[in-house]
């Protein structure tokens, strides 16, 4: 089974750096994810880290220790329209099934 | 340019009363997902064609059935909706097994009266 743990709700600056902190107990690992979920709107995707260490596309970056179960989202120079939810996801490695198992999702609100 | 569309957008339906779900795609993808989503929770998986294979999660209920007649449409039948199937729809695709990005649908928000 997989348990999949962040905080439901964070509060930022527009302007400022934020960082989304995602824990993950699985029996299988096959790539950790992390999407976009504006309110009534689908799962967008946002990053996919599968080694250690950090990837980054433009003001977002991710990070992952397997070691550790551990992951985050840093966002950068924040905007209005990144207040959404932001789904930490990982893939089992194990036997056929290839879907993904979301956690709860973090709510960012971003003021002004 | 939508990928992933599913009809229809909004649906109601009466407790017990047979419901069909739609969901197309224009990527031609080998992987259709359907995903539960109830609200404030995260997205459950509840089973997955890879072609025309079919994968069940083990807790999906019996409840729920799919189809898949061609590589573009998959359909979530609900034979018997209860109160508690009331939630978000979300097909997603993938273009294979192990492809490390799934694109999703719109969903569809099912209410059950």
């Amino acid at each position: 089974g997989q348990n999949i743990d962040q905080p439901t709700e964070m509060t930022a600056t527009e302007g400022a750096i934020v960082q989304i902190n995602c824990t993950y107990q699985t029996s299988g690992f096959n790539g950790l994810f992390w999407y976009q979920q504006h309110a009534g709107e689908a799962p967008t995707f946002l990053s996919y880290n599968v080694l250690d260490g950090l990837e980054e596309k433009g003001r977002f970056s991710s990070f992952l220790s397997r070691s550790k179960g551990y992951s985050y989202l840093l966002l950068k120079e924040l905007q209005m329209k990144d207040s959404a939810s932001y789904l930490c996801a990982v893939r089992d490695s194990g036997g056929g099934a290839d879907g993904l198992t979301f956690g709860k999702g973090t709510h960012l609100i971003i003021q002004p | 340019d939508a990928m992933v569309i599913q009809n229809p957008r909004y649906q109601v339906t009466q407790f017990g009363k047979p419901v069909t779900l739609s969901c197309s795609q224009t990527l031609n993808h080998n992987v259709m997902y359907w995903y539960q989503q109830k609200s404030s929770q995260a997205p459950k998986l509840l089973f997955h064609y890879y072609d025309k294979d079919f994968n069940n999660e083990a807790d999906t209920p019996d409840n729920f059935q799919s189809r898949r007649p061609n590589t573009s449409f998959c359909f979530l039948d609900i034979r018997s909706p209860g109160l508690g199937d009331a939630a978000m729809y979300l097909c997603a695709t993938s273009g294979q097994l192990s492809s490390y990005e799934q694109y999703f649908g719109p969903g569809t928000r099912l209410t059950v009266t």
